[in-house]
């Protein structure tokens, strides 16, 4: 059974470009949050998709945005890329039910804007 | 929104010693608290999480106690080992409402000194 998968694992990118990050679901997942975490901080919530709408919406301006495939799977969007951008992106899942509160996060992509 | 507060930023021990990071939250209806272990380029792991209908819960060296009233939950290391050594965060969660995600604390560094 695998896990969260994330690609690329690594990317560079120059300031403007456009940049889609691609996320896979744990086995038996239909929800999918993605995050951005900062060197030395914790992860921040950028937005969470069910059932192929976003659901929630953390601090985040519209050149980020989301899809989430009828498979669970989800990419991540940015529009011109900033500096600000370099960062760890995290894909997370985890199932809708009883117990199934826990999010299970991917191996991240990492994101250098030059 | 939820706001999540941790504690301390960075903790050095030596093994064989515990290890305790406290965190506090601001939204009374959270109800579910696990905490996340990252190591060096790694994603993060859930290592031992509480519901708020439980005062404490353990798992072998490791325990997490949750205080409803003071809003605020503390992760328990014992025995601490080498490896150990990592980036744990807390993080808060109102599970149910159908509209809520993990919010992070910022991190606490440990350091095991063999």
């Amino acid at each position: 059974d695998a896990g969260v998968t994330q690609s690329p694992t690594h990317l560079i990118k120059t300031r403007g470009q456009q940049v889609t990050l691609r996320c896979s679901p744990k086995s038996g997942h239909d929800t999918v949050s993605w995050y951005q975490q900062a060197l030395g901080q914790g992860p921040q919530f950028i937005f969470q998709y069910y059932e192929e709408e976003e659901r929630q919406r953390g601090n985040f301006p519209d050149r980020f945005s989301g899809h989430q495939f009828p498979n669970y799977s989800s990419e991540l969007n940015v529009n011109a890329l900033l500096l600000g951008d370099s960062a760890l992106y995290l894909c997370a899942s985890r199932g809708t039910g009883q117990g199934m509160e826990t999010q299970y996060f991917g191996p991240g992509t990492r994101l250098l804007v030059l | 929104g939820e706001n999540v507060e941790q504690h301390p930023s960075t903790l050095s021990v030596q093994e064989g010693d515990s290890a305790v990071i406290k965190c506090t939250y601001s939204d009374s209806a959270s109800n579910y608290f696990p905490w996340y272990k990252q190591e060096l380029g790694k994603r993060p792991q859930l290592i031992i999480d509480i519901r708020s209908n439980v005062g404490e819960k353990k798992d072998q060296r490791i325990a997490v106690t949750l205080n409803k009233t003071a809003k605020h939950f503390s992760l328990h290391i014992t025995e601490t080992q080498p490896e150990d050594s990592a980036v744990y965060f807390c993080a808060a969660y109102l599970w149910g409402s159908g509209y809520s995600t993990l919010t992070f604390g910022k991190g606490t560094m440990l350091l095991v000194s063999p």
